[in-house]
């Protein structure tokens, strides 16, 4: 079992520029979580999807940002363009939807936008 | 009002040491409990989900109190690769069971 597998690992670009980040989820997972984590506000939920559909976009901070699932084995979040503060440490994960403890996460991808 | 608080830290405890963590959350509804482990820039992982009975692992000992809205972790006999950030988690059923995070509390365990 390969794990969730994010890319890139890291990321640095300048403001205004568009970035996407990607996840794989574990086969046979149909949960898929968006988490941001920074020192200030820690582990913040972004978006989450269930068999490929939203269920619930409350956390993306405002419509710079955009989240698709296109299939059950990708899915990408999107800034554009790209701030300062987004700066952050960007988590996928996923799961079972009938099994609510097996979360797994993924290595996250480093954003730096200067 | 954070949904789920806990104290920072830093815990700087010597090996073979006992130390405990709180946490408190604010929604009466939650519903399943559990404690996460990172290591410095890492991903988070599950150490221990939390019972209302109590549960313990080894070292590690959870409690929870559902009337004071209340999680602890205990670590007994610390050790050096104790040393990590401890999450408490709670996950609400009406919310789709998503889990929601402490800003967590950093341990470092010294020889």
């Amino acid at each position: 079992d390969a794990g969730v597998i994010q890319s890139p690992r890291h990321e640095v670009t300048e403001m205004g520029q568009e970035v996407t980040l990607r996840c794989k989820p574990i086969s046979g997972h149909n949960s898929l979580f968006w988490y941001r984590q920074t020192m200030m506000r820690g582990l913040e939920l972004l978006i989450y999807f269930n068999n490929n559909v939203p269920i619930d976009d409350s956390g993306m901070p405002e419509d710079r940002f955009s989240a698709k699932m296109p299939n059950a084995s990708f899915s990408t979040l999107k800034i554009q363009p790209s701030e300062p503060r987004d700066s952050a440490v960007y988590f996928c994960a996923s799961r079972r939807l009938d099994y609510s403890y097996g979360y797994t996460f993924g290595s996250g991808t480093r954003l730096t936008v200067v | 009002r954070k949904e789920v608080e806990q104290d920072p830290g830093p815990f700087n405890v010597p090996e073979g040491a006992t130390v405990a963590f709180n946490c408190t959350y604010s929604n009466s509804a939650s519903q399943s409990f559990f404690w996460y482990r990172q290591d410095c820039r890492k991903e988070p992982k599950l150490l221990m989900s939390v019972y209302s009975s109590g549960n313990e692992d080894g070292r590690f000992t959870a409690q929870l109190n559902r009337a004071s809205q209340y999680i602890s972790l205990l670590i007994r006999d610390s050790k050096l690769s104790d040393s990590a950030t401890y999450l408490c988690v709670v996950t609400v059923k009406s919310s789709g069971d998503k889990l929601t995070f402490g800003t967590g509390t950093r341990l470092a365990v010294r020889p």
